[in-house]
């Protein structure tokens, strides 16, 4: 079992649908939550980054984390034509600065 | 955010030759940076942690006397691929550790990689 799964898609949706990505984890240590995007053939770029269990809101991204589930959330309201990427979630544990990486989800907004 | 860069973008180059690829924190000084590579439709594997004045960490199954890296300064660290053969052709991305307490420092920043084709 992977310690990080994620549903690598295809994921394709409407302009202006709300994307939902998410991740599970089976790691408890891990306290550090982020969401990457990358586009084709660039490096992955930060989306979001959380350390506690609820919602952090930035622009039309919602990411969400429940530790007791160990499950964490990213949503893309009004979701855009530029918004088409691959989105990886990443983990961290305290005092450890490596990621565990999702396997990432290829999102497509047709217009 | 923290800014990365990689030198080159894309490179070709015969069998049998070296290839060096460089990663630079351009606005902020790192002591631990992160070498992956990347398969297309794949997540990052990461390769090994390189850390300012010291040797490498490698993960468990890559070579290390294949893929020499040195992180001789705070802003830049080196990946060499020796003897490259068209299976180490990838996408290689270097990310930087950004010290700090919380978010949104204490993550990694990317560069924008390098594409490797060995022909």
């Amino acid at each position: 079992q992977k310690e990080v799964e994620q549903d690598p898609g295809p994921l394709s949706v409407p302009e202006g649908a709300i994307v939902s990505l998410n991740c599970t984890y089976s790691n408890s240590a891990f306290q550090y939550f982020m969401w990457y995007r990358q586009y084709s053939r660039k490096g992955p770029e930060l989306l979001m980054y959380t350390y506690s269990s609820g919602n952090k809101e930035d622009g039309r991204f919602t990411a969400q984390v429940d530790k007791s589930s160990k499950y964490i959330s990213l949503f893309i309201r009004d979701s855009q034509p530029s918004d088409s990427a691959t989105y990886l979630c990443a983990l961290r544990a305290l005092g450890d600065y490596k990621l565990s990486f999702g396997a990432g989800t290829t999102v497509t907004v047709r217009a | 955010g923290a800014v990365v860069s990689q030198h080159p973008s894309w490179v070709i180059c015969k069998s049998g030759t070296s290839v060096k690829i460089e990663c630079r924190s351009l606005d902020f000084q790192a002591t631990t940076m992160f070498w992956y590579r990347q398969f297309p439709k794949q997540s990052l594997m990461l390769m090994a942690t390189s850390n300012e004045g010291s040797k490498a960490t490698y993960e468990q199954g890559v070579e290390k006397d294949k893929f020499l890296i040195n992180h001789a300064s705070l802003t830049l660290s080196t990946l060499t691929v020796t003897s490259a053969h068209p299976e180490d052709s990838s996408f290689y991305i270097c990310s930087a550790h950004v010290p700090g307490q919380g978010p949104p420092q204490e993550t990694q920043y990317f560069g924008p990689g390098t594409r490797l084709l060995v022909l």
